[in-house]
């Protein structure tokens, strides 16, 4: 399995609240995501990174932020958290992006009330 | 741009029947496409893919898809289903070139019946 650690694994918190979620490979992978999974929707692309301090915006990315200052690491934050974001959160890498499998963490369960 | 539309959000089979779970995608270059598979509480794991070469690809578990680019589909088929093959099942588009973006498709939930 490629060596992908989410943290947490589950989180609860309350509406308006900063969250930081992360992201840690030791795939030296270039290309890394974030995704949201609700039922129904699949998985939503929030953001994504293609390399250190290069991120652009995916589907779904109001009231996201990234952050990539190392290869390894990738930094997700809700800024003021909100019920609707409540969600499965997976991180995801590419090693080319485009023509390589995404290869998954997984998983962060937060819960925002 | 890409998009992917999974064409059934469930499908019952017995178990010994073939699987069919239908993907139809729309990308404005060649496109890499990808069947993942998800058990419940569980995260994704990769099928297999098509990136440009043989048309029939063979994955995991008895899977496999044909890439057919004049219907802009991307069908994943198995001859006999087991129980075992119970989840949930994505389609992936990603372009070959212009973008980085894996775009999802919404899941087909497959029921294996006994």
């Amino acid at each position: 399995d490629a060596g992908i650690t989410q943290s947490p694994r589950h989180k609860v918190t309350e509406t308006g609240t900063p969250v930081t979620l992360r992201c840690h490979q030791t795939e030296n992978h270039r290309y890394m995501y974030w995704y949201r999974q609700d039922p129904g929707h699949g998985l939503r692309l929030i953001h994504y990174s293609y390399g250190v301090k290069d991120t652009d915006k995916g589907e779904v990315s109001d009231g996201y932020s990234v952050s990539r200052s190392k290869t390894e690491d990738f930094l997700l934050t809700l800024e003021s958290a909100t019920s609707s974001q409540t969600s499965v959160y997976f991180c995801a890498i590419s090693d080319r992006g485009q023509d390589s499998p995404l290869h998954f963490g997984n998983g962060t369960r937060l819960t925002v009330t | 741009a890409q998009s992917v539309t999974q064409l059934d959000s469930h499908v019952s089979v017995s178990e010994g029947t073939p699987v069919l779970l239908r993907c139809n995608y729309s990308s404005s270059y060649s496109p890499s496409l990808f069947w993942y598979v998800q058990h419940p509480n569980k995260g994704l794991q990769l099928l297999l893919k098509y990136t440009s070469a043989a048309t029939l690809v063979k994955g995991i578990n008895g899977f496999e898809a044909e890439f057919k680019k004049s219907e802009t589909s991307f069908h994943l088929t198995k001859p006999s289903a087991h129980m075992s093959d119970a989840a949930e099942y994505f389609c992936v588009v990603s372009a070959t070139s212009g973008t980085y973006k894996y775009i999802f498709g919404t899941g087909t939930r497959l029921k294996v019946l006994a």
